[in-house]
C-alpha cells in the first residue's frame, strides 16, 4: 500500500508570494493533518481535517488555510509568505478523526524556503 | 499551553551503549506516540502508547507511559548506529484533535 505522497517535494518562493502544497492520504484513512517544522525543532500543529471538515487549528495566521477534497486529499495554502514560513511541512493521515486514541502515519514532507 | 519537554536534547554515544530518552509534561495525554525522523524525511512512527504504565517492545527499545499519562520514557539497549536520528514524542491532548511534538531529542551512535 502507498504511503502518505506530498507534492512538491522541494519548493522555492520569495516573500510577499502565496503557495499551494498537497497531500494525498493512505488508502482508506479520512483524516488529514498539517504540521510546520522548523529546522531543529518538533513539528507543530497547523490543521486537522476531517471528512472535508476542519477539526482543529493550531496558533497560526489566518494566511495559512486549507481544505480537504472529497477523495481526501488536501491542500494547504499559504498567503503572503514571509522570511519565518520557510520550513518542512508535513502532512499526517489518520484511519479515524475522532477524540481517542487515533494514529498519525507521516509523509516525506515539503521543504519551503521563502527568499 | 501544553508542552512536552524531552530530555536529553543531544545525545552521542558509542554502539553498544544503552540510553533512555524521557518526554515529560504537567498536562495529561489520551495517548502518546514516539517517532524517529531522519533528515529530510518525516516522522516515522515507532509506537503509541494508550494506557498509565503500559510498556510496550519494540525490538531493542522499550517504550514506557507514566501512570499519569503526563510522562513517557524510551530505552535502547545495545544502540546501534542505525538508531542514529531525531526521536520525537506526541501527545494527544484529551478532548481536541491536536498533537503536540516533544522538542526532540537528536541521538548519534557512533561505530
Amino acid at each position: 500500500d502507498a504511503g502518505v505522497t506530498q507534492s512538491p517535494t522541494h519548493l522555492i518562493k520569495t516573500r510577499g508570494q502565496q503557495v499551494t502544497l498537497r497531500c494525498s492520504p493512505i488508502s482508506g484513512h479520512k483524516s488529514v493533518s498539517w504540521y510546520q517544522q522548523v529546522l531543529g525543532q518538533g513539528p507543530q500543529f497547523i490543521f486537522q481535517y476531517y471528512e472535508k471538515e476542519e477539526r482543529g487549528r493550531g496558533n497560526f495566521p489566518d494566511r495559512f488555510s486549507a481544505r480537504q477534497f472529497p477523495n481526501y486529499s488536501s491542500e494547504l495554502n499559504v498567503n503572503a509568505l514571509l522570511l519565518g514560513d520557510s520550513a518542512l511541512y508535513l502532512c499526517a493521515s489518520s484511519p479515524l478523526g475522532q477524540l481517542t486514541y487515533n494514529e498519525q502515519f507521516f509523509g516525506p514532507g515539503t521543504r519551503l524556503t521563502v527568499l | 499551553t501544553q508542552l512536552l519537554e524531552q530530555s536529553p536534547q543531544f545525545l552521542s554515544i558509542q554502539e553498544g551503549e544503552n540510553l533512555t530518552v524521557y518526554c515529560n509534561s504537567s498536562s495529561v495525554f489520551s495517548s502518546l506516540q514516539w517517532y524517529r525522523q531522519e533528515p529530510g524525511e518525516g516522522p516515522v512512527l515507532l509506537v503509541t502508547v494508550v494506557t498509565g504504565g503500559e510498556v510496550k517492545k519494540l525490538k531493542r527499545l522499550t517504550f514506557q507511559f507514566g501512570d499519569a499519562r503526563k510522562d513517557s520514557s524510551l530505552h535502547i539497549t545495545a544502540a546501534q548506529p542505525g538508531d542514529t536520528g531525531l526521536y520525537l514524542c506526541a501527545g494527544a491532548n484529551p478532548g481536541t484533535y491536536k498533537y503536540i511534538f516533544g522538542t526532540g531529542t537528536r541521538l548519534k551512535v557512533l561505530a
